[in-house]
């Protein structure tokens, strides 16, 4: 069945430096989003791509979805404390994101030192 | 607040028993779905509720069921619970402004 892949698993940075976490699908994804996480929350939705190479950006985030829509990248720059959490990716492959089951990731946990 | 409400917010029942939880949100979706989240791991889709009818499930077993009414509110059930029952499930709503919106879960834990 269908799969997705997050790495890394846990990333502890210094405030103020970059984060990035991967996500690959072992098949084509009509969408990707993004959510977010803080621990002992539900999941937040950060956002959705649908086109090929998309990119989008949230302030100090930028988001990426990959030219085959089988790969997707979030990028934080400059961290903060506050960005603390886990990031899910979901992908859904059955061309509705709205009436279709939503594969997520395993998540990233960023942990940030002040 | 998410405008999604579930109750209740955490759950300690016995192996072999059955649960009902419960979910409603404030705008009355169409559409509801419903994940189980175990500890340490993404959210994983159990089925998805259209217009008071069954529209998609995933790998998990006839013991969990669902309903969802005519207001829109739904619940799961999960009949002669297992330990590897022990997680979060959360019910969700989808905007395409706001992507799905997930409630805050009940938190359930078999012993």
């Amino acid at each position: 069945g269908q799969q997705v892949m997050q790495i890394p698993q846990y990333q502890h940075v210094q405030e103020g430096e970059d984060f990035t976490t991967y996500c690959n699908s072992s098949t084509t994804l009509s969408n990707i989003q993004w959510y977010k996480q803080r621990p002992g929350g539900h999941p937040v939705f950060l956002i959705q791509l649908v086109k090929s190479g998309e990119v989008k950006k949230q302030k100090r985030l930028t988001f990426q979805f990959g030219e085959a829509k089988k790969n997707s990248s979030l990028h934080i720059t400059a961290t903060q404390t506050t960005d603390v959490g886990t990031y899910f990716c979901a992908g859904s492959g059955d061309g509705s994101s709205n009436t279709g089951k939503l594969i997520f990731g395993q998540g990233t946990t960023l942990q940030v030192k002040p | 607040e998410t405008g999604v409400t579930q109750s209740p917010t955490h759950l300690i029942k016995t192996r072999g028993q059955q649960v009902t939880l419960r979910c409603s949100s404030q705008s009355g979706h169409n559409t509801v779905s419903w994940y189980q989240q175990a500890l340490g791991q993404g959210p994983q889709f159990i089925f998805q509720y259209y217009r008071e009818e069954e529209n998609g499930r995933g790998n998990f077993p006839p013991r969990f069921s669902g309903l969802q009414f005519p207001n829109y509110s739904s619940e799961l059930n999960v009949n002669a619970l297992e330990l590897d029952d022990s997680a979060l499930y959360l019910c969700a709503t989808w905007t395409w402004d706001y992507g799905y919106t997930f409630g805050s879960g009940t938190r359930l834990t078999v012993v």
